[in-house]
């Protein structure tokens, strides 16, 4: 079974708007952490936003943030005042701190994030 | 303080023959953990490697191996390259291993290809 699933293959959002990109986790683990990662088109992985399990409030980053609901099981990452730069794939990953990952990160399929002039 | 640098950028191999690719980590940083991206099967783990030692595998065939040095930099090899391996490989690098909440820094990564 999918561990992290990104249900959104691509979106397109207009520039100055907020937008949404959508993730589900799946674990048995009391402890875990989940991670949202931007790859844009040169290749490198880069790290926006994390959230614990126990933490008790959404993570936020400047213009990122995560809505963390963890009886859905969801951390949806919300990118306000989309910038043309912000256009690449999003990636949400779980780290899980009991299970047999032993602490590699799980990754989802990725979001691709298009912003329109 | 530099960022994670992987050597070579891009790659092009012909199947059969093998291949070494190289990260040098975030100074300070002791772990090293290598990813294989393709369209199809998205990003998986390959390996981990803290303080010389290799402490997680995912499930790649033997043909993947890697090591870690004294210096933290890491390399990873490819033997009897098939099609398949055509990827990009993402290196990175983290002051911890196992449990908790750091993060891991990647690098740009090769970009491999097999003819």
């Amino acid at each position: 079974a999918q561990k992290i699933t990104q249900t959104q293959p691509g979106m397109f959002v207009q520039e100055k708007e907020a937008v949404t990109l959508d993730c589900t986790y799946d674990t048995s683990d009391p402890s875990y952490g989940l991670f949202w990662y931007k790859q844009p088109s040169s290749g490198e992985m880069i790290f926006l936003i994390y959230q614990g399990s126990y933490d008790q409030q959404n993570a936020t980053e400047g213009r990122y943030s995560l809505n963390f609901q963890k009886a859905r099981k969801s951390a949806n990452l919300v990118i306000s005042a989309s910038q043309l730069g912000d256009s690449a794939m999003y990636f949400c990953a779980m780290r899980e701190n009991y299970g047999g990952s032993q602490g590699n990160l799980i990754f989802g399929k990725g979001t691709k994030l298009s912003v329109k002039p | 303080k530099a960022g994670v640098t992987q050597t070579p950028r891009y790659l092009i191999k012909t199947r059969g023959q093998q291949v070494t690719l190289s990260c040098s980590p975030i100074s300070g940083h002791r772990s090293v953990s290598w990813y294989q991206q393709t369209p199809g099967q998205g990003l998986q783990f390959l390996f981990e490697y803290f303080s010389e030692t290799q402490r997680n595998k995912g499930n790649f065939p033997g043909r993947f191996s890697g090591r870690q040095f004294s210096n933290s930099r890491s390399e990873m090899n490819v033997s009897t390259l098939e099609l398949g391996d055509s990827a990009l490989y993402l290196c990175a690098s983290s002051l911890w291993s196992g449990q908790g909440s750091y993060e891991q820094y990647f690098g740009p990564g090769t970009r491999l290809t097999v003819t």
